[in-house]
Formats: structure tokens, C-alpha cells, sequence
């Protein structure tokens, strides 16, 4: 079957680097994402990685290993407006595409 | 250029009821994608759609649930005779094509089932 594992919570200090870690088990990869999700808001897209590597936006950055079925979200110079809930989303080929989510994870970052 | 459009934003539902969530994906995509989001968790996929087609409705509970994408006018996702339990956010996205890069998802809404 498919599935996602995130940390449930983390906190960080303002100014500080921050990485969150995904780890993933599924057959037919096609690709993962990351969304940032505010509190009673929508998901919105940060980052997509297909190839091994790291993909470097801004204060953000994705890395991916597909052979380790690994993933991280690395945060720089953080932000008190980076409190928030990051998801790890993997898309996989059953039958046509199919995009699942992880649980998501609770970033507190405190000054 | 508009983004996905839900609509309401929040829903009241007695039990027994039903409930009509609306979807209006961006100006020139044809996908659209319904997601439930208990409190506290993740997105939880329900179904894909293309115009007039449902393409992966393996997420959906197999009763009281349905879901539509006519050739005009937004996609509904329509709960029949409502519960407790259907008490969740449920976002819409959509993109234009099956392999876009991510997915622009709409406000939500949030049903209240009482």
C-alpha cells in the first residue's frame, strides 16, 4: 500500500534553519510535493522534486532520494509567519495519477 | 485570473440532511480533485473528475456520497442524509492537466454537521 510518515510537531526558533523530514513507501512514483497549510486555510504548493537532489527556492529548499523513498523540506532565516502545517504529498501511478497526503506537520516557530 | 472557487465557505447541516459543496476550478483546467480534512489530519483524497467524467472515485464512502463535474457549470460534491462524522473541511483543487507540477487548491468548506 501507500504511505507517508511526517514528525507531528516541531518547533523552531525565529532566524533558525529547520528541516522537516518525510519519509514515504509507494509503488509507481511520480513525484513529491510540499505544501504549506496556515490554520484554517488552504494548502498552498512550495515544492515539487522527481529527480534525486536538491531544488532550491529562496528561503526554501526540497530534497529528495527516491532509492530511500526520503524526503526533507529545509526552512531557512524562519519566520514567525512560517507557523504553520507542512505537507508532504507523494503522487503515484494506479491505474492514472493519484496524489496522497501525509498528516502534515505542525511547525511552532517562537521568537 | 481567478483561482478555485468553493462555495460556501461554511456549511450548517442537521442530521439526516444534505449537503452540496461547490467547485469551480481556475479559468482552463479540467481536473479537479476533492479532498476531506478531518481536524488535526491530513488531506484525505475522495475523488478525480474531468468533465463529465469521473476518472478515481476509490476515495469516496460508498454510500451517501456522490460527486459531479458537468460539461457546464462547477463541480459538486453532493453528502446525502449527513452525520456527525462528515464534519471536516473539504477542498477542492484543480489543475489543467493530470501531471501538473501541483495542485491550486480552493478556500475549503467547512461543514458542520449538529
Amino acid at each position: 500500500g501507500q504511505n507517508i510518515d511526517q514528525p507531528t510537531e516541531m518547533t523552531a526558533t525565529e532566524g533558525a534553519i529547520v528541516q522537516i523530514n518525510c519519509t514515504y513507501q509507494t509503488s509507481g512514483f511520480n513525484g513529491l510535493f510540499w505544501y504549506q497549510q496556515h490554520a484554517g486555510e488552504a494548502p498552498t504548493f512550495l515544492s515539487y522534486n522527481v529527480l534525486d537532489g536538491l531544488e532550491e527556492k529562496g528561503r526554501f529548499s526540497s530534497f529528495l532520494s527516491r532509492s530511500k523513498g526520503y524526503s526533507y523540506l529545509l526552512l531557512k532565516e524562519l519566520q514567525m509567519k512560517d507557523s504553520a502545517s507542512y505537507l508532504c504529498a507523494v503522487r503515484f501511478l494506479s491505474g492514472g495519477f493519484k496524489t496522497i497526503f501525509g498528516a502534515g506537520t505542525r511547525l511552532f516557530v517562537k521568537a | 485570473n481567478a483561482g478555485v472557487m468553493q462555495n460556501p465557505r461554511h456549511l450548517v447541516r442537521r442530521r439526516g440532511q444534505e449537503a452540496r459543496l461547490r467547485c469551480s476550478p481556475m479559468k482552463g483546467h479540467s481536473h479537479v480533485y476533492w479532498y476531506r480534512q478531518l481536524p488535526e489530519e491530513g488531506l484525505k483524497f475522495m475523488v478525480y473528475l474531468q468533465k463529465e467524467n469521473i476518472i478515481d472515485e476509490s476515495g469516496m464512502p460508498k454510500e451517501r456520497f456522490s460527486a459531479e463535474f458537468p460539461k457546464e457549470g462547477p463541480s459538486i460534491l453532493r453528502i446525502q442524509q449527513v452525520v456527525r462524522g462528515d464534519s471536516a473541511a473539504y477542498f477542492c483543487a484543480s489543475s489543467f492537466d493530470k501531471r501538473d507540477y501541483g495542485y491550486t487548491f480552493g478556500s475549503g468548506t467547512r461543514l458542520t454537521v449538529v
